[in-house]
């Protein structure tokens, strides 16, 4: 069965704190991706990585940075959290063919106090 | 922006048949749409797909009228477990560089 895991499920942090949320995949799937969900604008794509030390810019990068340093993990930080950023971050993946068929981990409902 | 319009909610019977409406109207020749469901504390979950025909699973199938402007999902025969978000979107770009546009999402209610 496929697996996409997120480090936490619920985490609470303070303003100006760096924060890291860790996504690994046991597909061996070549593409990745970190959105944020908010209630009336849906998902939008923050960052993506199509390969191994590889990222391209989402729709909304700003305040964000990733790492992906090995196939199967993905890492969005957050260098100085502040409270716009309070959101729930989804990780994915999916294979590097035509297909769109993305895996979704279970979500991190991150809290920026 | 998102390239979809779905209803914000429905509602449907159990065991009735679901069909869940998505205009696209702006859609392009090599444009996919897509449609993936979120129950409640879960990640989005893939249905199905498809550009011109009409596709079938084992989930759901897709019906594309012949303009592409709009499409509808159908869950043959709804249960409680099928409720959830479903979310009508559109696949844009090529390569490593396609992407999902994602709309709000229609919440279907299955009802006992």
């Amino acid at each position: 069965d496929v697996k996409v895991t997120q480090s936490s499920r619920y985490l609470v942090k303070r303003t100006g704190e760096k924060v890291f949320l860790e996504c690994v995949q046991d597909m061996d799937h070549e593409n990745m991706f970190w959105y944020r969900q908010d209630p009336g604008l849906g998902l939008r794509l923050i960052y993506f990585s199509y390969d191994v030390k590889m990222k391209e810019k989402g729709d909304i990068p700003e305040g964000y940075s990733v790492s992906r340093e090995k196939k199967e993990r993905f890492s969005l930080i957050l260098e100085s959290a502040s409270t716009n950023q309070t959101s729930m971050y989804l990780c994915a993946s999916r294979t590097g063919i035509s297909t769109d068929t993305q895996y979704f981990g279970p979500g991190t409902r991150l809290t920026v106090l | 922006d998102a390239k979809t319009t779905q209803p914000t909610s429905m509602d449907c019977a159990e065991g009735r048949a679901a069909n869940l409406p998505c205009n696209h109207s702006t859609i392009s020749g090599n444009e996919y749409v897509y449609w993936y469901r979120q129950i409640h504390s879960q990640g989005p979950q893939y249905i199905i797909h498809g550009l011109k025909n009409n596709e079938t699973n084992e989930m759901a199938s897709l019906i594309i009228t012949e303009d592409r402007k709009s499409s509808t999902l159908i869950l043959p025969h709804a249960t409680l477990r099928d409720t959830a978000v479903y979310y009508c979107i559109v696949r844009v770009g090529a390569g490593n560089n396609r992407k999902l546009i994602w709309g709000l999402g229609t919440s279907l209610a299955v009802n006992p």
